[in-house]
Parts: C-alpha cells; sequence; structure tokens
C-alpha cells in the first residue's frame, strides 16, 4: 500500500537558517504530492502541492519538488521565522482517488 | 466563508457513553473524511464518504461509526466509547471533480474518554 516517511523531529532551528524536511514515499499509481502545516491549536491547512514528476510547488517561501526518480518531496525554505513554528506533514493522494496517506509529521521549533 | 465546521471542540466523557461528534461543510463538497491524530503516529484516517450514502473504512474503523444522509453532513459517532479513543479528531472534506483537489481541515475535536 500508499506509505509516506518524514524525518523525525523536533527541527530545532534558529531565526534565518535554512531548512530542509525530507519526505520520502512509496505509491503504486502515480501520486500528487503535499505539504500540510498545523499551527498549535488548529487544523491543517494545504501549504502546497505537485502533481506530477518535476513539478515544484511553492507558497510562502517554501518549496518542495516532485521527484520520481528518488520518491521524494523534500520542504525547504532559505529563512525560517519563529512563525513557521509548527508541525509539517508530507501527504499523497494516489491516482483517482481522494483518499490522503499521511506521514507523522515533523515538528519545526524557530527560535528569536 | 467556504469552511469546515466541527462540534464540539472538546470533549471530555466517560467510557460507554454514546457520543457524536458533528462535521459540516459549505462547499458542496462530494468527499468528506474523519481523521484521528495520535502523538508518534501522525493522522490515520477513519472512515471516509465518496457522495451521499456512500461510506467506507479507513484505516482505523474498529469503535466508530458514520453516516452520510446530506451532502454538507458527515457525523462521527462512538457507541461506546473506550479511553484508546482518546485522541484529536479531524474532519475535511474536497471536490471530486478534480483528482488533485485541496483537501479543507476543520478545527479539530480534542477528545478525553475517561
Amino acid at each position: 500500500g500508499d506509505s509516506v516517511t518524514q524525518m523525525e523531529g523536533p527541527v530545532t532551528l534558529s531565526e534565518e537558517a535554512f531548512l530542509t524536511i525530507n519526505c520520502t514515499y512509496t505509491a503504486t499509481g502515480y501520486p500528487s504530492l503535499f505539504w500540510y502545516v498545523q499551527y498549535p491549536g488548529e487544523g491543517l491547512q494545504l501549504l502546497l502541492k505537485a502533481t506530477k514528476a518535476d513539478d515544484k510547488g511553492s507558497n510562502k517561501g517554501f518549496e518542495a519538488t516532485y521527484r520520481k526518480e528518488t520518491t521524494s518531496f523534500h520542504l525547504e525554505k532559505g529563512s525560517v521565522q519563529v512563525s513557521d513554528s509548527a508541525v509539517y506533514f508530507c501527504a499523497l493522494r494516489d491516482s483517482g482517488y481522494s483518499t490522503l496517506t499521511f506521514g507523522k509529521g515533523t515538528m519545526l521549533l524557530v527560535s528569536p | 466563508e467556504a469552511q469546515v465546521t466541527q462540534n464540539p471542540r472538546y470533549l471530555i466523557t466517560v467510557t460507554g457513553k454514546k457520543l457524536t461528534v458533528t462535521c459540516s461543510q459549505n462547499m458542496n463538497h462530494e468527499y468528506m473524511s474523519w481523521y484521528r491524530q495520535d502523538p508518534g503516529l501522525g493522522l490515520r484516517q477513519i472512515y471516509y464518504s465518496m457522495n451521499v450514502e456512500v461510506t467506507d473504512k479507513g484505516d482505523v474503523p474498529e469503535g466508530y461509526k458514520v453516516s452520510r444522509k446530506e451532502k454538507r453532513n458527515f457525523p462521527l459517532i462512538l457507541e461506546s466509547p473506550s479511553p484508546n479513543q482518546t485522541s484529536l479528531y479531524f474532519c475535511a472534506s474536497s471536490s471530486r471533480t478534480s483528482g488533485n483537489n485541496e483537501q479543507f481541515f476543520g478545527p479539530g475535536t480534542r477528545l478525553t474518554v475517561l
């Protein structure tokens, strides 16, 4: 079955540091890939997505590139802010279905 | 405003006392789903619904029931809650007209079963 593996957290960074959160996946079809963010006390919000190989999703300074050859969708940001502190979830949706398969989430803590 | 609402947001109950968590969306979405979030386990799908009167089990359906009598509502029913159902629950919805549409999540319901 489909699965998503994310690096374990927490990831602790100082403000303006570079961020990478690794995500790899296993899927039988041609999935769409997503990053969701969960701020403290809130539900999940879509951060970015990519629907086919080599697509780059981007939003709010975050980027991720769909790499089919390495089955990866790593999240990056060049300069994090304290307000980026949240839990980040990588997810996939296999072609033809609406069910999302989530990774376990990675907590990011950014200090001033 | 397009949104998914859940009620209640917080609930403390006792073992065996039936409860219902409501979920409603105002986006005319066909697809709705329930997840539970537990530390170290991420989000796991409980049940989902592709449309009215169409529901199916997710990864962890034991101890839960759902119904989809109307397109906008998708309640989660715990007939006899147990402490291992203490968790944070999320409802989500999306359109099926495009296979890559975003899932919209509700704010969550924190349930404690004593």
